[in-house]
C-alpha cells in the first residue's frame, strides 16, 4: 500500500474485554513504532520493533499491553482486560531505515472503553 | 515536569497572519527536532526537521532551534485556512540507536478567512 494502514479505525470495547489492533507498515520498512495519544495530548511512545525484534517496550503502561511483529512486517498491539484509562488513539509509525528521521504515521485506531 | 513543553492553545489568527509556535525542552541529549502537523482524526505528518541548532526554511515554513536555550520555534508565513490543524513538536536523541520521538502536547491552530 501507499502508506501505513491501521485497522480497525474505531473500536468500542466493554471494560474487561480484550482487543487487538493491527498495523500494516509501508512495505520494506525496518522500524515500527506504536504510540498512544490521549485526547488533547501528544503521542506517547509505547514500543519499538526493528524487523521482528522488539527492542524497546519501555512505554507499555502495564502487563496488559502486548505487541508483536512475528514476520517483521504486520504488527499487532493487544490489550487485555481493557480499562477506561486505555481509551485513546493508538498510532503506528514506520520508517525505512533505523536511523531515518522521518517516520510515517498511520491514521490511528480510536479505542473507546465503556 | 514533562521533557517537552508546548502551549496547547488554541491559537486563532486571520488569514495571511504570521504564526509563531514554540516548544521548550529539558533533555540536552535531543539532537533532532521535528514539527508534525495533525489534522483532525488523522495521523501526524512530518513538516520539517532540523538537526542541532540553526534555521531551516521550506516555503512558508521556517523552523528554528536554539539548543543553548532549549527552545524551538516554527513560523508560518501568509497563513491559510488549510493550515488549520494541531502542530506537534517532537524531539529525538536517537538513544538506543533508533528514532524514538518525544512529543509536545500539540498546539491547535485555527486560521480564519
Amino acid at each position: 500500500g501507499a502508506g501505513v494502514s491501521q485497522s480497525p479505525r474505531y473500536k468500542v470495547a466493554k471494560r474487561g474485554q480484550d482487543v487487538a489492533l493491527r498495523c500494516d507498515p509501508i512495505s520494506g520498512h525496518v522500524s515500527l513504532f506504536w504510540y498512544q495519544q490521549a485526547l488533547g495530548q501528544g503521542p506517547e511512545f509505547l514500543t519499538y520493533f526493528q524487523n521482528e525484534a522488539q527492542l524497546d517496550k519501555s512505554g507499555l503502561p502495564s502487563d496488559r499491553f502486548f505487541a508483536e511483529r512475528p514476520e517483521g512486517s504486520v504488527s499487532t498491539l493487544k490489550i487485555q482486560r481493557t480499562q477506561q484509562e486505555d481509551s485513546a488513539v493508538y498510532l503506528c509509525a514506520s520508517s525505512f531505515l533505523i536511523m531515518n528521521t522521518e517516520a510515517f504515521f498511520g491514521q490511528g485506531t480510536r479505542l473507546t472503553v465503556v | 515536569q514533562k521533557e517537552v513543553e508546548q502551549d496547547p492553545g488554541p491559537l486563532s489568527v486571520p488569514e495571511g497572519a504570521i504564526v509563531s509556535l514554540n516548544c521548550t525542552y529539558s533533555n540536552s541529549a535531543f539532537q533532532y527536532f521535528m514539527w508534525y502537523r495533525q489534522y483532525s482524526r488523522k495521523g501526524p505528518e512530518l513538516l520539517m526537521y532540523t538537526y542541532s541548532s540553526g534555521n531551516k526554511e521550506d516555503g512558508r515554513f521556517t523552523a528554528q532551534v536554539d539548543k543553548s536555550s532549549k527552545y524551538i520555534s516554527l513560523f508560518i508565513r501568509d497563513s491559510q485556512p488549510s493550515d488549520s490543524a494541531t502542530y506537534l513538536c517532537a524531539m529525538s536523541g536517537f538513544s538506543g540507536g533508533y528514532n524514538k520521538l518525544i512529543f509536545g502536547a500539540g498546539t491547535r491552530l485555527a486560521v480564519h478567512p
